[in-house]
């Protein structure tokens, strides 16, 4: 199965603590964007990245919140000291060349703070 | 700053009819529009797309139309079967981003 490989898909973190999400992205394709929902709303866009370079990050908060790309190896998203208004589920998506294709989703990863 | 809205937070049509679900948008620079279907505890999973440069996109059941001048977007499925009930997301693109609507709730009554 060639399709966007996210896990794990539920992780539970105590206040605090970290999160750390992956995501490979669909063979072939070199542009990841991660994306949060939280419940009754829709798709909050938060990075965009290429291989080791982040392209636009306007949707990450400022603080606590990372991600990258390596040469080698799956996306990550990374949540330091995470709160309960954390909990969401984060989607990662392809793309083949990050304009004018479409994205192509993971089944998510659902963090739950508690 | 809501650039994709989808008024309509839940549809029901009855089975064999049409299902039309409509999407507007504020940015007038868009170019690329796509729709998505998801189901509970999944992704989002890609239908179709259009370009700014065509008006209409067919592909099988779904059809997406597009009016540039009312900044309007819409999918038509028919004719509607059970399985497609599901939420449906709008989105667009420019630059670097995929703006994504807040979704419409699809259910197709056998």
């Amino acid at each position: 199965n060639a399709g966007v490989m996210q896990n794990p898909r539920h992780l539970v973190r105590r206040r605090g603590q970290e999160a750390r999400l992956r995501c490979s992205p669909m063979k072939g394709h070199s542009h990841v964007y991660w994306y949060r929902q939280l419940p009754e709303e829709g798709l909050k866009f938060m990075v965009y990245l290429q291989k080791e370079n982040i392209i636009d990050e306007s949707g990450m908060p400022k603080e606590r919140f990372s991600a990258e790309f390596p040469k080698e190896g799956p996306s990550i998203l990374r949540i330091q000291q995470v709160v309960r208004g954390d909990s969401a589920a984060y989607f990662c998506a392809s793309s083949l060349d990050g304009h004018n294709s479409p994205l192509h989703f993971g089944n998510g990863t659902r963090l739950t703070v508690t | 700053d809501q650039q994709v809205k989808q008024n309509s937070p839940s549809l029901s049509v009855q089975e064999g009819r049409i299902s039309i679900l409509n999407c507007d948008y504020t940015n007038s620079m868009f170019d690329y529009f796509l729709w998505y279907k998801k189901y509970p505890a999944e992704g989002p999973t890609f239908l179709i797309s259009i370009s700014s440069i065509k008006d209409k996109n067919e592909d099988g059941r779904f059809t997406v139309f597009l009016n540039k001048s009312a900044k309007h977007l819409s999918l038509h499925i028919v004719p509607s079967q059970p399985g497609d009930s599901a939420v449906y997301f709008c989105a667009s693109n420019t630059g670097n981003q995929f703006y994504f609507g807040t979704g419409t709730s699809l259910t197709v009554i056998p």
